[in-house]
């Protein structure tokens, strides 16, 4: 089993629409969780941190849920530019410093 | 600008030859790490540095070398290419937060070996 896991997608949808990403990790160890975004053919940036109490960043909202070991990323009024493959990536703590990255769930946004 | 900077950014290698990866960062990271990704796959960790001076294992260290030359400067080194690593290889570096802040990536190396 991954240890990240994410619906690879594509996610086809409406400019102005509002979608949601999941994501599972297997370690209940993990400590820190982020969103990266990767363009095609380009290197991934990080979009956004997740916090135990949930976090917004403009359209852009992040949660977590320990207990079922999930993460989620909801993007809201999405843009063309939102296009991207989006990765989710863990930090367990204790493993010296290394993230975890999923293998991404890819979001296409249509006129 | 400030970044990690990776070359070169595309290589085509033939069977059994060898060649080196170069990255630097001018963020006075401690941290830096190897990455390479596939179709399909995450990105998957080769090898990292923890801080200058220190270098470890990742997922997939079979036939790479690493050299953490100075703080800047982390290098990846095959020393007899294979078309299994044909790949997008990626630096990265971070904090000494153990990526609590995350990471940031060079724009990286797509490596052909034929």
């Amino acid at each position: 089993r991954k240890e990240v896991e994410q619906d690879p997608g594509p996610f086809n949808v409406p400019e102005g629409a509002t979608v949601a990403f999941n994501c599972t990790y297997s370690n209940s160890a993990s400590q820190s969780f982020f969103w990266y975004r990767q363009d095609c053919r380009k290197e991934p940036k990080l979009l956004m941190s997740v916090y135990s109490s949930g976090n917004e960043d403009g359209r852009f909202t992040a949660q977590l849920n320990r207990a079922s070991q999930y993460i989620s990323l909801l993007i809201r009024d999405s843009k063309l530019s939102d296009s991207a493959t989006y990765l989710c990536v863990v930090n367990i703590e204790g493993s010296s410093y290394k993230l975890i990255f999923g293998s991404g769930t890819r979001l296409l946004v249509r006129p | 600008n400030a970044g990690v900077t990776q070359t070169p950014k595309f290589q085509v290698l033939k069977t059994g030859q060898s060649m080196t990866l170069q990255c630097a960062q001018d963020m006075n990271h401690n941290s830096m790490y190897w990455y390479r990704q596939d179709p399909g796959m995450g990105l998957r960790l080769i090898y990292y540095s923890a801080s200058e001076g220190t270098t470890d294992k990742g997922e997939v260290p079979n036939g790479y070398n690493v050299s953490r030359l100075n703080k800047r400067e982390f290098s990846l080194r095959l020393e007899s290419a294979a078309p299994s690593q044909t790949s997008v290889y990626f630096c990265a570096s971070s904090e000494r937060d153990r990526g609590r802040r995350g990471y940031t990536f060079g724009s990286g190396t797509r490596l052909t070996v034929v």
